[in-house]
């Protein structure tokens, strides 16, 4: 079965700081990776996903992630924080092996400080 | 713009009154999704249709339902809401299986 772990359920950071937020994963065949973000009262938003290819993935509004297949991790990075990033940040994991449907982490809320 | 769109953004039933909650999509996706999210949770996957196959995940209850009438149009229906049935529940969509997921606004339902 897949499953997804954020080991962090908050991350402060300063404005104009870099900024990680963690991923780890569980799957039996090839990952298929994402990052959504969601902010209060609103669906959410694809930022980027990792299929094949480059491990290391650039998205929207500055984010990118590396994936680490030895340490089975996916962490999203922005080199500088906005106080506009804060929001609630959502990985998510599909075996691409087998046609499972998504499975989303707990979520991290992020809070950018001015 | 193409978007998914979800009526109305927020609703408000009485504890057994059925609702029914709307999605449409101008992406002209293969596959709509409904998920279920409480209080900042992950979304939880109720059911999911590719085409008009459907595909329901083994916990949801049976309460839920749901009709997808043709490619654009999915909706929910929640035959007798309870007090644990008030969330957010987020429509989505995706181009086919795997490809990452378009959501829609979401449905903030109330039960009293």
């Amino acid at each position: 079965a897949q499953s997804v772990a954020q080991p962090e359920d908050q991350v402060n950071v300063a404005e104009g700081n870099p900024l990680t937020v963690k991923c780890t994963y569980s799957v039996s065949g090839n990952p298929y990776l994402f990052w959504y973000v969601q902010y209060p009262n609103r669906g959410l938003q694809f930022l980027l996903k990792y299929i094949t290819g480059d491990n290391l993935v650039k998205g929207s509004y500055g984010f990118e992630a590396e994936f680490n297949k030895s340490q089975t991790s996916f962490h999203l990075k922005k080199p500088s924080a906005l106080v506009s990033d804060s929001a609630l940040y959502f990985c998510a994991v599909r075996d691409g092996s087998y046609g499972q449907n998504f499975v989303f982490g707990p979520g991290t809320r992020l809070s950018v400080l001015p | 713009d193409a978007m998914v769109i979800q009526n109305p953004r927020y609703q408000v039933t009485q504890f057994g009154k059925p609702v029914t909650l709307s999605c449409s999509q101008t992406l002209n996706h293969n596959v709509m999704y409904w998920y279920q999210q409480k209080s900042s949770q992950a979304p939880k996957l109720l059911f999911h249709y590719y085409d008009k196959d459907f595909n329901n995940e083994a916990d949801t209850p049976d309460n839920f339902q749901s009709r997808r009438p043709n490619t654009s149009f999915c909706f929910l229906d929640i035959r007798s809401p309870g007090l644990g049935d008030a969330a957010m529940y987020l429509c989505a969509t995706s181009r086919t299986m795997g490809n990452e997921q378009f959501f829609g606004p979401g449905t903030r339902l109330t039960v009293l």
